[in-house]
């Protein structure tokens, strides 16, 4: 079935950074798209970025791009989000996500970004 | 990016009955729409894919439907555990996400 477990969120300055982890376990995790999902407070959810299988190619939302950067490890098992130039506005429950055949089907627990001074 | 619009933001209802959300996109998904289930406090849940796909597990009185531009959820006998927030997502372009149905059981 699969598990992803995030870590790393926690309180940050503006203008600060924060690297987000999450590990994968019980499925095959170097033929899995990943993806991060967050959540503001009380919101909905809003799609963050892409990493192909092999780390060949990304994408990121608008409102990240150029500020987030994602990446994974295949050795282990691990996707990141490396945040930089963080705003209040990123405050959020950020999600790990696995997709399958182009659904979001296994989702973690999330973990929480506060960016506040 | 485009855009999905979900109706009713909010619905309230009684056990039993039947319920129909609705999201429409600015464009063409040709069925990659995806339709979510959450609950306070947890991730959200896969129901459908591709449309009208019911995962495994999720209750056969979940189903989807619909084409191009306006897809449907519905439950054809509410229960009191269905009581959640919708979201449809579309994976047909980057992925963008409705902006949410709250159910609420009378």
């Amino acid at each position: 079935e699969g598990l992803l477990v995030e870590s790393g969120g926690g309180l940050v300055q503006p203008g600060g950074s924060l690297r987000l982890s999450c590990a994968a376990s019980g499925f095959i995790f170097s033929t899995s798209r990943m993806h991060w999902v967050r959540q503001a407070p009380g919101k909905g959810l809003v799609w963050v970025s892409r990493i192909e299988t092999d780390g060949s190619s990304t994408n990121y939302a608008d409102s990240v791009e150029g500020r987030f950067s994602i990446s994974r490890d295949n050795a282990k098992d691990t996707v990141y989000l490396q945040m930089n130039s963080l705003r209040a506005e990123d405050t959020a429950l950020y999600y790990c996500v696995r997709e399958s055949l182009r659904d979001f089907d296994l989702w973690g627990q999330g973990t929480l970004v506060t960016v506040s001074s | 990016d485009i855009q999905m619009t979900q109706s009713p933001s909010s619905l309230s209802s009684s056990v039993g009955d039947r319920v129909t959300i609705t999201c429409r996109a600015s464009e063409n998904l040709y069925t990659y729409l995806n339709w979510y289930q959450q609950t306070p406090g947890k991730a959200p849940k896969l129901l459908i894919s591709a449309a009208s796909s019911l995962q495994d597990g999720v209750p056969s009185r979940f189903s989807g439907g619909g084409s191009g531009t306006n897809y449907t959820l519905t439950i054809s006998s509410l229960q009191p555990e269905d009581s959640a927030t919708y979201y449809c997502q579309q994976s047909y372009a980057r992925p963008t996400f409705g902006q949410g149905t709250r159910l609420e059981i009378k």
